[in-house]
């Protein structure tokens, strides 16, 4: 298997635009996370599906911030307008669905927002 | 809530010296325990996991941990380090009726020739 796969690897856009990433998950893995990297904030859960419907958005930080998943081998995460402070890495990851199954995590998406 | 404490965000060691780098959980169930490392831009992968069949986990690399009840731990450690591996170390926690994992901060591991 080719693993999660995340596009673009690096995105560097000017602020106000919209900017949307790309996950394609582990195949047959029913939940899907999307999860936001800093330096002062650490790992930061966004939001997470399972079988393509979102479970829990709690981490989203604002409402510029939407996910979807379309089907089961397609996600995205779309920032509008983009912000200076969205700048991050942002992952991807997947699992199957058994209870405390480990997490597998694409390359991410580091973003810059300028 | 179940969390994750990572004590020493970095920890640096010499060449083939032992590597030990702690993790405290709190949970209000019996949890699902993982290690993870992240190399430089890459994502996180795993290390080794803890799902109650056994307490002390061997995962890749030559890490293992222990599961600790008594003390609410789940430390890491390798026997003697290599260059190989300076990475950041995630420890991370699953309650065993879901799957929403809770990673803690992460540990900068710095290995030393």
């Amino acid at each position: 298997d080719a693993g999660v796969i995340q596009s673009p690897r690096h995105e560097v856009t000017e602020m106000g635009q919209e900017v949307t990433l790309r996950c394609k998950p582990i195949s047959g893995h029913d939940y899907l996370f999307w999860y936001r990297q800093t330096m002062m904030r650490g790992l930061e859960l966004l939001i997470y599906f399972n079988n393509n419907v979102p479970i829990d958005d709690s981490g989203m930080p604002e409402d510029r911030f939407s996910a979807k998943m379309p089907n089961a081998s397609f996600s995205t995460l779309k920032i509008q307008p983009s912000e200076p402070r969205d700048s991050a890495v942002y992952f991807c990851a997947s699992s199957l669905s058994q209870f405390g199954h480990e997490q597998y995590f694409g390359p991410g998406t580091r973003l810059t927002v300028t | 809530a179940q969390s994750v404490t990572q004590l020493g965000s970095h920890v640096s060691v010499s060449e083939g010296a032992l590597v030990l780098l702690r993790c405290n959980y709190s949970s209000s169930v019996p949890p699902y325990l993982f290690w993870y490392v992240q190399y430089p831009n890459q994502g996180l992968q795993l290390l080794l996991k803890y799902t109650s069949a056994a307490t002390l986990v061997k995962g890749i690399n030559g890490f293992e941990a222990e599961f600790k009840k008594s003390e609410t731990s789940f430390h890491l450690t390798k026997p003697s380090a290599h260059m190989s591996d300076a990475a950041e170390y995630f420890c991370a926690v699953i309650k065993a009726n879901n799957n929403d994992m809770r990673f803690g901060a992460g540990t900068r591991l710095t290995v030393k020739p």
